[in-house]
Formats: structure tokens, C-alpha cells, sequence
């Protein structure tokens, strides 16, 4: 068993949609959640950062983590074509700065469709 | 501000050679990390430098190896390549060890081994 787990999608949406994108987990030890979106062709960008439970907004996006269930959540709101791309959670206990190691979800692909 | 950069962005290999990927991190980096995403895989975890030392290492075997320069620039040499070692290879690099995880990341060295 994987420790993240993420479904690869494709998801396709029409524009102004809301988006939900998931990942389940295994390590309970897990406090710090991130999303990280990736373009075609390009390095991930970090966009939401999480520690430990709880919800967190910025715009159109809201991030939440249920430890209990060990499920995060990404929510994006009024879906735009340049939304589309791959969405990859990450996760680990102790950032990265005690280890260097984040775990990544296999990533969604995203296709908001005008 | 130039963001994290890598070379070459893509590198065509045989069986058996050796590779050397290179990534300079964002100016005021000390900590540069190193990500293989083969296909379907997601992200995992190879290396991690801080000020010239290897702090932590992925399960990956031996032949994956690299270093940190003065400059906090990177190299990752991959020995006696395998077919499997065809993957996007993603440098990151963060402002100093005691991130708790963003990383910014290089739009990454495509391998291909033949």
C-alpha cells in the first residue's frame, strides 16, 4: 500500500465549476500538508500549505485536512481553463526540513474545459 | 529573482553510461533536493543537500550520487543507467534546512535511456 494515495484523473470540468481533488494516507505521524500544482512541461508550484487539521482559503482555493480520516482536500472554486493541470498533494512529519523528504500523491490531471 | 534552474533539459543516454544532471538553486538557497517523477510514479524523494553535505537519501541503490558545491549548485550522477531510469528528474531548492516544505522547484532534466 502506497502511504499517499491520489486518483490520477483525468478530470475534466467545465469552466466555472467546482473542483474537489482528494488524497487519502496511511502515516499518522503525518502533520504538514501541501498542494502543488504542475503545469505541462514545468516544474511543480507550491499552492497551499497546510499544518496539521483544519481548513485554509486563499481566492478560489480552499485546502482542508481531516486527520481523523486521514484525507486532505483540495477545493477550487469558479474553475478556469488556466486551472487546468496536474495537482499533486504532499505530505510528511516533519516538513522537509528535518528529513528533506516530502511524499507525494501521484498527481490529478486537470482539464477545465472553456 | 531567477528562479531554481536545471541542465541539460533533456539527455539521451544507452545502457550502462553515466549521466550528470546540474541545477542551481534560487539565489540565498542553502538546501537543494532532488526528485525523480517517472511516469505514473509521482514524485520520490532522492537526495537532499544542506551546506555541502548529503543530509538524507531516498531508497534509491548507490548508483544515483551527487554533491553540493560551494555556490550551493548541485550535480546528480546517475551510474550504469537502466531502462527504468527514464524519468523527469526535478531539482528544488529551499531557503535553508528548517523549511517545512516549499520547495521551489526547476522545470526538471527529461532522461531517456535507450
Amino acid at each position: 500500500q502506497k502511504e499517499v494515495e491520489q486518483d490520477p484523473g483525468p478530470l475534466s470540468v467545465p469552466e466555472g465549476a467546482i473542483v474537489s481533488l482528494n488524497c487519502t494516507y496511511s502515516n499518522s505521524a503525518f502533520q504538514y500538508f501541501m498542494w502543488y500544482r504542475q503545469y505541462s512541461r514545468k516544474g511543480p508550484e507550491l499552492l497551499m500549505y497546510t499544518y496539521s487539521s483544519g481548513n485554509k482559503e486563499d481566492g478560489r482555493f480552499t485546502a482542508q485536512v481531516d486527520k481523523s480520516s486521514k484525507y486532505i482536500s483540495l477545493f477550487i472554486r469558479d474553475s478556469q481553463p488556466s486551472d487546468s493541470a496536474t495537482y499533486l498533494c504532499a505530505m510528511s512529519d516533519h516538513g522537509s526540513g528535518n528529513t528533506g523528504k516530502l511524499i507525494f500523491g501521484q498527481g490529478t490531471t486537470l482539464q477545465v474545459k472553456p | 529573482e531567477a528562479g531554481v534552474t536545471q541542465s541539460p533539459t533533456h539527455l539521451i543516454k544507452t545502457r550502462g553510461q553515466q549521466a550528470t544532471l546540474r541545477c542551481s538553486p534560487i539565489s540565498g538557497h542553502t538546501s537543494v533536493y532532488w526528485y525523480q517523477q517517472a511516469l505514473g510514479l509521482g514524485l520520490q524523494f532522492l537526495l537532499w543537500y544542506d551546506e555541502g553535505e548529503e543530509r538524507n537519501r531516498g531508497n534509491f541503490p548507490p548508483r544515483f550520487s551527487g554533491r553540493q558545491f560551494p555556490n550551493y549548485s548541485s550535480e546528480l550522477n546517475v551510474n550504469a543507467l537502466e531502462l527504468e531510469d527514464s524519468a523527469l528528474y526535478l531539482c528544488a531548492s529551499s531557503f535553508d534546512m528548517t523549511n517545512t516544505g516549499e520547495l521551489f522547484f526547476g522545470e526538471g532534466s527529461r532522461l531517456t535511456v535507450l
